[in-house]
C-alpha cells in the first residue's frame, strides 16, 4: 500500500495562479520529501521537509508539514506553464529512509 | 557526474522472455532502489540496497523477479519469464545514506512492454 497519497489527483490552472497540493501519509516519519516528474522522465528532488520542522521555502515553492494530522501540502505560487508536470510526495515508513511515494498530482498550467 | 544511467530506454519483448534492465548509480551513492511505475498502481517499491547487500526486498512481485548488485558501480534487475502484466516503467534511484536525510536521484526509467 501507498504510504502518502496526494491530493488532488489532477490540477488544472492558468498561468500565474497558485498551485496548491497536498498529501497524506500513515506512519510516524523522519522526512518529508516532494519530487517533480515531467512525462516521460525520472523524478526529481524538489525539497525535503524534516519532521521538526513546520515550513520551508525553495524558490517559488513553499512546503508545510503538520505531523499532527500526518499531512503535508505544496505550494507553487505564480505558475508557469513549465511548471507542467507531476508532483508526488515520499516519506519513509515507520521512519525508515525509504522513500515511499504517493500517486501524484497531475498538474497542468495553461499559458 | 552523468547522474544516474539505465538501459535500454525502452524495451519490447515476448512473454515468457528473459528481460533484464540495468542501472548505474551515481558516483560515491551507496544506496540503490529499483520502483515500478504503472497507471494503476502508481509508483511501487521493488527493492533496496545498501553498500551493494539487498535490505528489503518485500516489494518484489514474484520469484520471476531478481535484482543484483554485484559492485557499487551497477546492478540489474531480471524478469524471467516476462508476463504482459509486468509491463511498466522501471526507475532505478541512488542515494548517500550516512544516516541522515537523504534525496534519491532517479534515472530516466526503461519502459517496458511485454506482449
Amino acid at each position: 500500500s501507498q504510504q502518502g497519497e496526494e491530493d488532488p489527483q489532477a490540477l488544472s490552472i492558468q498561468e500565474g495562479e497558485n498551485a496548491t497540493m497536498n498529501c497524506s501519509y500513515k506512519t510516524s516519519i523522519n522526512n518529508l520529501q516532494w519530487y517533480r516528474q515531467n512525462s516521460g522522465r525520472g523524478l526529481v528532488h524538489l525539497i525535503l521537509i524534516r519532521s521538526n520542522e513546520r515550513e520551508k521555502h525553495s524558490g517559488r515553492l513553499r512546503v508545510t508539514l503538520d505531523t499532527s494530522k500526518k499531512s503535508s501540502s505544496l505550494l507553487i505560487t505564480a505558475s508557469r506553464a513549465a511548471d507542467t508536470a507531476s508532483y508526488f510526495c515520499a516519506t519513509g515508513e515507520g521512519g525508515s529512509y525509504i522513500p515511499t511515494f504517493g500517486r501524484g498530482t497531475s498538474l497542468i498550467v495553461h499559458p | 557526474d552523468a547522474g544516474v544511467i539505465q538501459s535500454p530506454r525502452h524495451e519490447v519483448t515476448e512473454m515468457g522472455q528473459e528481460v533484464t534492465l540495468r542501472c548505474k548509480p551515481i558516483s560515491g551513492h551507496n544506496s540503490l532502489f529499483w520502483y515500478r511505475q504503472t497507471m494503476m498502481r502508481g509508483l511501487e517499491l521493488l527493492i533496496y540496497f545498501n553498500n551493494n547487500v539487498p535490505i528489503d526486498d518485500s516489494g518484489m512481485p514474484e520469484d520471476r523477479f531478481s535484482a543484483k548488485m554485484p559492485n557499487a558501480s551497477f546492478s540489474t534487475l531480471k524478469i524471467q519469464p516476462s508476463e504482459p502484466r509486468d509491463s511498466a516503467v522501471y526507475f532505478c534511484a541512488s542515494s548517500l545514506y550516512r544516516g541522515g536525510d537523504t534525496e534519491a536521484f532517479f534515472g530516466q526509467g526503461t519502459r517496458l512492454t511485454v506482449v
